[in-house]
């Protein structure tokens, strides 16, 4: 059974510039969740999907937007990007998010896209 | 604001010890949490979940929660070299799950 795919793995932007990045859920799965990890800040949640809603955000400018496909793949777009926006981004999937009981929504994380803002 | 709070660490047992982890979080409608593992430069992977107040053991790992202290914690026996990582403790209220900053372990040979 494959994993959750994310894509591109490492990638350099400038500021300003803006920034797609992909992920593919495990199959079956319908939930998607995005997180930033920093060495400062740790895993902070941007927001999660489920049959292309979005049922929950975190606290992160609008610059940051997502979006779910009928496939369950999902993308996240950061706009004018700032040195800040550095990090490693997470996506995670689970069955059902949280739905139903513990088991449906524990996260499968997927190798992270690690992006550089010079 | 939901938090959950972890000791950053780094915790150091020998090879062989238990290494205790902890973890409190401030949501009382937390309904089931999470321990993950994360070494370094790769993504977190799931060591086990508990939803019930007690104990729930998985090989050399037991997780303990108590809703009514707000407390979890992970414990590890037989700690191995392998074993040392950063352990992230997370818990869900409603559809997202909320991570604490995570406790780095080291054992040491």
């Amino acid at each position: 059974k494959a994993g959750v795919t994310q894509t591109p793995r490492y990638l350099i932007k400038t500021r300003g510039q803006q920034v797609t990045l992909s992920c593919s859920p495990i199959s079956g799965h319908r939930s998607v969740s995005w997180y930033q990890q920093t060495p400062g800040q740790g895993l902070q949640f941007l927001f999660e999907y489920f049959s292309e809603t979005q049922r929950n955000k975190g606290n992160f400018p609008g610059r940051f937007s997502g979006r779910q496909f009928s496939n369950s793949r999902s993308e996240m777009n950061v706009s004018t990007l700032e040195l800040g926006d550095s990090a490693l981004y997470l996506c995670a999937s689970s069955p059902l998010g949280g739905l139903a009981g513990a088991g449906a929504n524990v996260l499968t994380f997927g190798a992270g896209s690690r992006l550089t803002v010079l | 604001q939901k938090e959950v709070e972890q000791n950053s660490g780094p915790l150091s047992v020998p090879e062989g010890a238990i290494a205790s982890l902890n973890c409190t979080y401030s949501d009382r409608g937390s309904q089931s949490f999470f321990w993950y593992r994360q070494y370094s430069g790769k993504s977190p992977e799931l060591i086990m979940f508990i939803y019930s107040n007690g104990d729930k053991e998985d090989g050399r790992f037991t997780a303990q929660l108590n809703k009514a202290s707000q407390y979890v914690s992970l414990l590890i026996r037989d700690s191995q070299p392998s074993d040392s990582a950063t352990y992230l403790c997370a818990v869900n209220a409603g559809n997202m799950l909320t991570f604490g900053g995570g406790t780095r372990l080291m054992v040491k040979p």
